[in-house]
């Protein structure tokens, strides 16, 4: 089993729809998890850091369950250039690796 | 500014050759890490570099790679005797630190095709 999981999709959503994607993660000493987006052919990109319950920018909000050891990103009124993949990504303390998952693929249609 | 750079962009190499992957690093970022990813899949960590020492190498799938750092910045990666397997996009990161507060800046990688 991975040690951090995505459904890789793809997700089709009509522009101004809001989408939401799960992650879990198996690695209790995963402290701070991140959000990167990685659009086709080119590198990860930061998105968004979670270092407590949560985080919020603009359209983009994230979420931390750690009793569940889930993290979740959620994309309000998608926007045609919001489609990429979205890649879940776990901070391990006891190794001091980023760990990524497989990555969500979502594609806004006009 | 100068973000981090790859070279080469593409590289094709037959079987059994060897091939050598550059990264130059955001000037002054202490720490330096290489990735592959295969298509289809998130990054996976292969190396990771703080100054020119090499602090991790556990991801190294075989002895066929070896990364080096020598004056702390541009940074190899070398592939002995290429397998089809190695085939993949690797990639290169930097911060200027090595824990997770520090915001890691990644290049266009370099796509490797062994044929």
């Amino acid at each position: 089993r991975k040690e951090v999981e995505q459904d890789p999709g793809p997700f089709n959503v009509p522009e101004g729809a809001t989408v939401a994607f799960n992650c879990t993660y198996s690695n209790s000493a995963s402290q701070s998890f991140f959000w990167y987006r990685q659009d086709c052919r080119k590198e990860p990109k930061l998105l968004m850091s979670v270092y407590s319950s949560g985080n919020e920018d603009g359209r983009f909000t994230a979420q931390l369950n750690r009793a569940s050891q889930y993290i979740s990103l959620l994309i309000r009124d998608s926007k045609l250039s919001d489609s990429a993949t979205y890649l879940c990504v776990g901070y391990s303390s006891n190794t001091g690796k980023l760990i990524f998952g497989q990555g969500t693929t979502l594609q806004v249609k006009p | 500014g100068a973000g981090v750079s790859q070279s080469p962009r593409y590289k094709v190499a037959k079987r059994g050759q060897d091939v050598a992957l550059r990264c130059d690093p955001i000037s002054g970022h202490v720490s330096l890490f290489w990735y592959q990813q295969a298509l289809g899949q998130g990054p996976e960590f292969l190396t990771y570099f703080q100054n020119e020492a090499q602090l991790d190498k556990s991801g190294l799938p075989s002895d066929r790679f070896f990364a080096e750092r020598p004056e702390g910045s541009v940074s190899t990666l070398k592939i002995q005797r290429t397998q089809q397997e190695d085939s993949a996009v690797y990639l290169c990161a930097s911060s200027l630190g090595g824990s997770e507060f520090y915001e890691q800046y990644f290049g266009p990688g370099t796509r490797l095709t062994v044929t």
